[in-house]
């Protein structure tokens, strides 16, 4: 089954610093990468995804690339601002096996 | 407004008592899921539903039962609950029919077991 190993743990930025985290992926089949977002005591929220025939979407102030032949893809947000700190998961799926990083927890210092 | 109702919001109970986490969707959502959190290991599917009568095992079903006799309500059955089972769980149902994309989350269940 699909394996997704997801870094770092934990990333602290300084406000209006830009923040990378970075996971892959072990199932060539794969096809469909969302990353959500935890605040702390909420529900995950999806803030974007990608599908494999895609190598990189953008959303306001967050990205996400895909690089299918060395399996990994990568979150980006720039110009960080305090309420991003939350923890981000990754996730890959091939047909109904999707499978979650472990999260990283982002805290953006003002 | 668009939900994902779970219930209860917390629960204790002790070993071997059976209970049962309820999860409404009212969005005509065909997929539907459950998935455990546990600090350091992410979300981890339970059991998925890919419409009413259809469910199948996820990652760690070990424990769990679940039923689709409706679209709308897929609820989470532990028959003999043990401490390994303390965790805070989440349905979840997908804005995308027949896939498991684009999950739409409820506000999660934090469930312990004495």
């Amino acid at each position: 089954g699909e394996n997704v190993e997801q870094h770092p743990s934990t990333l602290s930025v300084q406000e209006g610093d830009s923040a990378v985290i970075k996971c892959t992926y072990s199932d060539s089949a794969s096809n469909y990468f969302p990353w959500y977002k935890q605040e702390l005591g909420k529900r995950p929220q999806l803030i974007i995804d990608i599908r494999s025939n895609v190598g990189e979407k953008k959303d306001q102030r967050i990205a996400v690339t895909l690089n299918k032949t060395a399996k990994h893809f990568s979150l980006h947000i720039t110009e960080t601002q305090p309420e991003d700190s939350a923890v981000y998961f990754c996730a890959a799926s091939s047909e109904n096996d999707m499978r979650f990083g472990a999260g990283t927890r982002l805290t953006v210092k003002p | 407004e668009a939900q994902v109702t779970q219930n209860p919001r917390y629960l204790i109970t002790v070993t071997g008592k059976k209970l049962t986490v309820t999860c409404s969707q009212n969005m005509n959502h065909e997929y539907m899921s459950w998935y455990r959190q546990d600090p350091g290991l992410g979300l981890r599917q339970i059991y998925y539903s890919m419409n009413v009568e259809v469910t199948d095992k996820g990652d760690v079903p070990e424990g769990y039962k679940v039923s689709r006799k409706e679209k709308r309500n897929f609820p989470l059955i532990l028959e003999s609950p043990s401490p390994n089972q303390t965790s805070l769980y989440f349905c979840a149902s997908s804005l995308m029919a027949a896939t498991n994309e684009k999950l739409f989350f409820g506000s999660g269940t934090q469930l312990s077991v004495l």
